[in-house]
């Protein structure tokens, strides 16, 4: 099974650094990813980390520690725009290795 | 990356009566799709995994009888969500991945917000 944990709501302000983590246990793993949701609409792609270390994709960059069960979402140079929810999702590596089960998500609120 | 649309995007309709929400990947044929439900602040809970061709599977605790799943083409699985009640009322996402490699993300359609009165 999966267990997954992310703060439920953070507070920024605007052309700030924000990190938002995730911390998981699960039976078996195969990569994190990270996706944002705005209110009322599907998540987007944001990052995925298979391996240790950094991925930086422009003011987006994730973090992953596989022996501490551990990632964090990176996001530099706040945007009202990035207020959304940012949900870290787990794949497992057991049956059916392409489910994804997701944590609550983090409510980010960007103020000016 | 896969382009993914769902219909309709809302409905409302009376507890009793069933709602039949459609998943189509537009540019891609994906012999997986994933049904989610996601309640208010929430977080999306995997209900079910459709495979083209065959029965899908159902996550603990969802009644397949209650949320029928058909799988008929590489293009378009339907989640018909039967006999709906308030409860049943949730934002319904389906998704897609491109492959089962272990790199391979899901593809997300809009999403259908169910309302049942």
């Amino acid at each position: 099974g999966q267990n997954i944990d992310q703060p439920t709501e953070m507070t920024a302000t605007e052309g700030a650094i924000v990190q938002i983590n995730c911390t998981y246990q699960t039976s078996g793993f195969n990569g994190l990813f990270w996706y944002q949701q705005h209110a009322g609409e599907a998540p987007t792609f944001l990052s995925y980390n298979v391996l240790d270390g950094l991925e930086e994709k422009g003011r987006f960059s994730s973090f992953l520690s596989r022996s501490k069960g551990y990632s964090y979402l990176l996001l530099k140079e706040l945007q009202m725009k990035d207020s959304a929810s940012y949900l870290c999702a787990v794949k497992d590596s057991g049956a059916g290795s392409y489910q994804l089960t997701f944590g609550k998500g983090t409510k980010l609120s960007v103020i000016p | 990356g896969a382009v993914v649309s769902q219909h309709p995007s809302w409905v409302i309709c009376k507890s009793g009566t069933s709602v039949k929400i459609e998943c189509r990947s537009l540019d891609f044929q994906a012999t997986t799709m994933f049904w989610y439900r996601q309640f208010p602040k929430q977080s999306l809970m995997l209900m079910a995994t459709s495979n083209e061709g065959s029965k899908a599977t159902y996550e603990q605790g969802v009644e397949k009888d209650k949320f029928l799943i058909n799988h008929a083409s590489l293009t378009l699985s339907t989640l018909t969500v039967t006999s709906a009640h308030p409860e049943d009322s949730s934002f319904y996402i389906c998704s897609v991945s491109e492959g089962t490699g272990v790199n391979n993300e899901q593809f997300f359609g809009p999403g259908t917000r169910l309302t049942v009165l």
